[in-house]
């Protein structure tokens, strides 16, 4: 299975605040990478697809980069809605994994 | 408007059976993916496997494989989840999606609202 590290595992944050959230697999994946926004009690919300592709309706202060093994999610102004945990997950081959998460509070 | 809707809560005792379902509609529910997600109580999320309803093309995560069964019936455009005896450490919240291909860059684009399923003596 392709292993997907997430760092770091929590982070605090203030409303405006750039963010930026790590991704690593444990072997290559192109960019078959997503991201996901998850609040508590809700399913998650997809953010990003193809490493880099704004899911529609998503804002556009949220973007995604990254090829091979190294990913990031980066949110360029944090807003308030924005508190919540963020998983990426790998679909370049079965089975398909998720990070372990990454839970950004309110500084 | 594509949704896909979950079964209600269940609460179930250990060696019990259970099937959750996934209603899929406002799409062609034979043409997608639709994957299984596991959330454990204060946990990540965990893929447990995914179904093509158009021809019930199967895959499971290993961690998964032999403990529950993915199918799908396309004449009422549902998905199902379930499992031939509970363990108490099936206890989680279980997500469907669908999932989205667009040039084979993918994503689970729309979700279910999550059934809760509790399992205790």
């Amino acid at each position: 299975d392709i292993q997907m590290t997430q760092s770091p595992s929590s982070l605090s944050a203030s409303v405006g605040d750039r963010v930026t959230i790590t991704c690593r697999a444990s072997q290559g994946i192109t960019n078959y990478l997503a991201w996901f926004q998850q609040k508590p009690g809700k399913a998650p919300k997809s953010l990003i697809y193809g490493a880099s592709s704004l899911q529609s309706g998503v804002p556009s202060r949220f973007s995604g980069s990254g090829s091979g093994t190294d990913f990031t999610l980066t949110i360029s102004s944090l807003q308030p809605e924005d508190f919540a945990t963020y998983y990426c997950q790998q679909y370049n081959i079965y089975p398909l994994t998720f990070g372990g998460g990454t839970k950004v509070e309110i500084k | 408007e594509v949704q896909l809707v979950q079964s209600g809560a269940e609460v179930k005792k250990p060696g019990e059976s259970l099937k959750i379902s996934c209603k899929g509609s406002g799409y062609s529910f034979i043409s997608y993916w639709i994957g299984w997600v596991r959330q454990m109580p204060g946990k990540g999320l965990e893929w447990i496997g995914i179904i093509y309803p158009g021809d019930s093309d199967t895959r499971y995560s290993p961690s998964f494989q032999g403990q529950v069964t993915i199918s799908a019936d396309k004449s009422i455009t549902t998905a199902y989840l379930q499992w031939s005896s509970l363990r108490a450490s099936d206890t989680a919240m279980y997500y469907c999606a669908r999932r989205q291909c667009t040039n084979s860059l993918c994503s689970f684009d729309y979700w279910g609202q999550g059934t809760l399923v509790t399992v205790s003596s």
